[in-house]
């Protein structure tokens, strides 16, 4: 399995909270991705990562920031967390060696009450 | 924009039950195709992946065959297990800037019953 954790694995939060989900890798892949899954959505592209420091927006990134200082992190945050960010957040991570095929981490299922 | 639309779950079978589901997909120039499968609790594990007209990717018994002329990529199994019940997602990308950007379709949810 690729190297990759996610921080917390669940938490629940208040509307109105600032919330940050952390990612790491172990495998130095360039590439790094946080999706959001919701029912009959399958997974949709919040931000990306093309290099340290190096972020763009994805599919639906209103209401997200993210950052990478370093090549293993890659940080999502809400920064006042709304009910309709309740959803599973999924890190991935790709590199060009590798196909660009994504590797994904185990998730972050998040609840905003 | 790229887009992919996969079969309505959930699909219910019996074991040993032959298993088709269905993918088309809408994109500009030659994207790479994927079927990734979903297990609870768990994130995505790439299944299979298809990078140009015609290929065939297969794994663990599972096959999908790229048709450039159909815009499809559709998953088949010849004989299910219950091992097999899960979420699968098919998705297509196009390499650009973020490396391999992927544009997801739904989810279709199988179900196998013993």
């Amino acid at each position: 399995d690729a190297g990759i954790t996610q921080s917390p694995r669940h938490k629940v939060t208040e509307t109105g909270t600032p919330v940050t989900l952390r990612c790491h890798q172990t495998e130095n892949h360039r590439y790094m991705y946080w999706y959001r899954q919701d029912p009959g959505h399958g997974l949709r592209l919040i931000h990306y990562s093309y290099g340290v420091k190096d972020t763009d927006k994805g599919e639906v990134s209103d209401g997200y920031s993210v950052s990478r200082s370093k090549t293993e992190d890659f940080l999502l945050t809400l920064e006042s967390a709304t009910s309709s960010q309740t959803s599973v957040y999924f890190c991935a991570i790709s590199e060009r060696l590798a196909g660009y095929e994504q590797y994904f981490g185990p998730g972050t299922r998040l609840t905003v009450t | 924009g790229d887009s992919v639309t996969q079969m309505e779950g959930p699909v219910t079978l019996s074991e040993e039950a032959f298993l088709t589901i269905n993918c088309t997909y809408t994109a500009t120039g030659y994207p790479s195709l994927f079927w990734y499968v979903q297990y609870p609790g768990e994130g995505l594990q790439l299944l299979l992946k298809a990078t140009k007209a015609d290929d065939k990717g297969s794994n663990k018994g599972f096959e999908a065959t790229y048709r450039k002329e159909t815009t499809s990529f559709h998953l088949e199994k010849g004989s299910v297990q219950v091992s097999d019940s899960a979420v699968y997602f098919c998705a297509l990308s196009a390499n650009n800037n973020a490396g391999n950007m992927l544009t997801f379709g739904g989810g279709t949810r199988l179900m196998v019953k013993p």
